[in-house]
């Protein structure tokens, strides 16, 4: 069984640009989240998707968004990127909401920001 | 207001020694708390979860409410645990994500 997968795996952009990453969940998950894992600051917690909706946001600014497919696939967008926006951004899945539901990551998106 | 604490962001041990990993949480409800491993070069992985009330790897953590902690333990550490280990706690609702602390790594010598 294929896991979560997401892409690309590493990029470099400048500050100012904007950037896409993407993410496919496990099949059978509707469920898909996002976290960022800066150098000394953990994972910080993005954004939360289920069934195509927005169920939960970190607190992050409105630079930081994303959207749920129908396929329950994402995309993360950041707009307007800074320097300190340079960090592992990953992503996982599972399979409904509720207790007891593991919650699955992918392997990360470097995102290096110059 | 959740949070998880996790205080020592390094701990090093002797192969063969005991090994606690501390976790305290803050969560006015009742949370599901985590173990989060991470090899070098691989990817997050469960390690257990308090509702499991499993071992894994010779890991056991409990849930204790009072202090609310979930405190990793393994009597005798091995090598192969030296990783970086994750304490994750979910809530309900639209808290339904996971919370982590900012990790310890667990370094344990020959």
């Amino acid at each position: 069984e294929a896991g979560v997968t997401q892409s690309p795996t590493h990029l470099i952009k400048t500050r100012g640009q904007q950037v896409t990453l993407r993410c496919s969940p496990i099949s059978g998950h509707t469920s898909v989240y996002w976290y960022q894992q800066a150098l000394g600051l953990g994972l910080q917690f993005l954004l939360w998707y289920d069934e195509g909706e927005e169920r939960n946001r970190g607190n992050f600014p409105p630079r930081f968004s994303g959207r749920q497919f129908p396929n329950y696939s994402s995309e993360l967008n950041v707009n307007a990127l800074e320097l300190e926006d340079s960090a592992l951004y990953l992503c996982a899945s599972s399979f409904i909401r509720g207790r007891g539901n593991t919650i699955y990551f992918g392997e990360g998106s470097w995102l290096t920001v110059v | 207001a959740q949070r998880v604490t996790q205080p020592e962001k390094l701990l090093s041990v002797f192969k063969g020694a005991p090994v606690e990993l501390k976790c305290n949480y803050s969560y006015s409800g009742s949370p599901e708390l985590f173990w989060y491993v991470q090899y070098s070069r691989q990817r997050l992985q469960l390690l257990l979860r308090h509702i499991s009330r499993e071992s894994i790897k010779g890991f056991t953590a409990d849930l204790n409410k009072g202090e609310t902690s979930f405190h990793l333990k393994k009597p005798f550490a091995q090598e192969e645990d030296s990783a970086m280990y994750y304490c994750a706690l979910k809530g309900g609702g639209s808290q339904g994500n996971l919370i982590f602390g900012k990790g310890t790594k667990l370094s344990v010598k020959p």
